[in-house]
């Protein structure tokens, strides 16, 4: 069954330092989308990205972020100088619509910011 | 950001029992609605979901319940198996950009 696969599984960075989240969405997907969930909280909305621009994005998706599709097949989440509070489980997400609006999530790359 | 609410932190019931989840949103531009589950260090996984045009959707021993009046959706678990412990959240879509928003999550322990 086709998943969504999200690497690395962990990233340790320190502040300031640039880090790149990486996502390979499911192929026949055209919608792409980052979440994150800082421990214990909710899983909250950064960004969806659709014929290769933003939709939409979250007031937490500020000028550190951006998202890119460099090829046909990974979608990537860019923090350019991390903060402590970044620190979170960042999850890739990809929705087809030709069926149901069904997101379907990657496993998920915790990001420790120190 | 409240869209989506989901106001029982935490869930306890017996194996074999029923399991309701409750959810409460307030956007009236959501027309489609979701359950995931979650398991620790893993991404969500979808469980069920549900149109606004519809007000009862199930799948085997998943029931979700929509009260488009209340802006009220309910997820019913017939029999809860220890398997199903797990935290469970709600979320819904606006057919206008299909993003979505989610609950705070319900920890759901079923007990042997």
């Amino acid at each position: 069954e086709p998943e969504v696969t999200q690497t690395p599984s962990h990233q340790v960075t320190q502040m300031g330092q640039e880090v790149i989240l990486r996502c390979v969405p499911i192929s026949n997907h055209l919608y792409f989308y980052w979440y994150r969930q800082i421990l214990g909280q909710k899983v909250e909305f950064l960004v969806s990205f659709y014929n290769n621009e933003i939709s939409e994005k979250s007031e937490i998706f500020d000028d550190q972020f951006s998202v890119e599709r460099p090829d046909g097949s990974n979608f990537t989440l860019k923090i350019r100088s991390t903060k402590l509070e970044d620190s979170a489980m960042y999850f890739c997400a990809s929705l087809s619509l030709a069926g149901g609006r069904e997101q379907y999530f990657g496993p998920g790359t915790r990001l420790t910011v120190t | 950001d409240q869209q989506v609410k989901q106001n029982s932190p935490s869930l306890s019931v017996q194996e074999g029992r029923i399991s309701i989840l409750n959810c409460d949103y307030t956007n009236s531009m959501f027309d489609y609605f979701l359950w995931y589950k979650k398991y620790p260090a893993e991404g969500p996984t979808f469980l069920i979901s549900i149109s606004s045009i519809k007000d009862k959707n199930e799948d085997g021993r998943f029931t979700v319940f929509l009260n488009k009046s209340a802006k009220h959706l309910s997820l019913h678990i017939v029999p809860s198996q220890p398997g199903d412990s797990a935290v469970y959240f709600c979320a819904a879509s606006a057919r206008y950009n299909n993003d979505m928003r989610f609950g705070a999550g319900t920890r759901l322990t079923v007990k042997p």
